[in-house]
């Protein structure tokens, strides 16, 4: 079945720091790959997505490459700030999952210190 | 658009009791979902309809969890007997298959279970 492996966290940083959080999958089908993040107390937010290879989603700063051929969409972040602390969620849909169903990696909580 | 809306935030009963989660998704979206997430297990999809039909139960714990959909402006997520192992956040989701895989979470009920 298809799976999402995000790298553990807490990621602790100091304001300005480059950020990079490191996501796998595995998938039956072509899928479309998402990022997610969820500030505290609140639900998830689409942060940015790629739907074919070599697609680059970005968004706040943030950027990440649906790469193929490592079945990977690693997020990264230049310079982040205190704002960015949050939990953030790798996800995936396939085109055999109806309903646009999402499987989920187990989220990496980012603190970002001033 | 007011985006999903979910009732109550916060929720605290005994145990035993039933508990009733409520979620208005956005309007005109013909998908919507529920998810609970846990320190422990992470988020976990429970259920999810497509015009106000459920598709797939198969993430429902036990029988004690049910889910309905009468109309496509509210569906409820219901417990009973409620137990402690229940306590989690529980997230409500929307999403328009027209508009490609883009789910939007509500802002979540805080579930304890004394």
């Amino acid at each position: 079945g298809d799976s999402v492996t995000q790298m553990e966290g807490p990621v602790t940083l100091s304001e300005e720091a480059f950020l990079t959080i490191n996501c796998t999958y595995t998938a039956t089908g072509y899928p479309s790959l998402f990022w997610y993040v969820q500030y505290p107390g609140e639900g998830l937010q689409l942060l940015l997505k790629a739907t074919k290879a070599d697609d680059k989603g970005s968004n706040k700063g943030f950027e990440a490459t649906y790469r193929k051929e490592t079945t990977s969409f690693h997020l990264e972040k230049g310079s982040v700030q205190v704002s960015d602390s949050a939990v953030y969620f790798c996800a995936l849909t396939t085109l055999k999952a109806a309903g646009n169903k999402l499987t989920f990696g187990g989220g990496t909580r980012v603190l970002v210190k001033p | 658009d007011a985006g999903v809306i979910q009732s109550p935030r916060h929720e605290v009963t005994e145990m035993g009791q039933e508990v009733t989660l409520r979620c208005k998704p956005i309007s005109g979206h013909d998908y919507l979902f529920w998810y609970r997430q846990t320190m422990m297990r992470g988020l976990e999809l429970l259920i999810y309809f497509n015009n106000n039909v459920p598709i797939d139960d198969s993430g429902m714990p036990e029988d004690r969890f049910s889910a309905k959909m009468p109309n496509a402006s509210f569906s409820t997520l219901k417990i009973q007997p409620s137990e402690p192992r229940d306590s989690a956040v529980y997230f409500c989701a929307s999403s328009l298959i027209s508009e490609g895989d883009t789910q939007y979470f509500g802002p979540g009920t805080r579930l304890t279970v004394l």
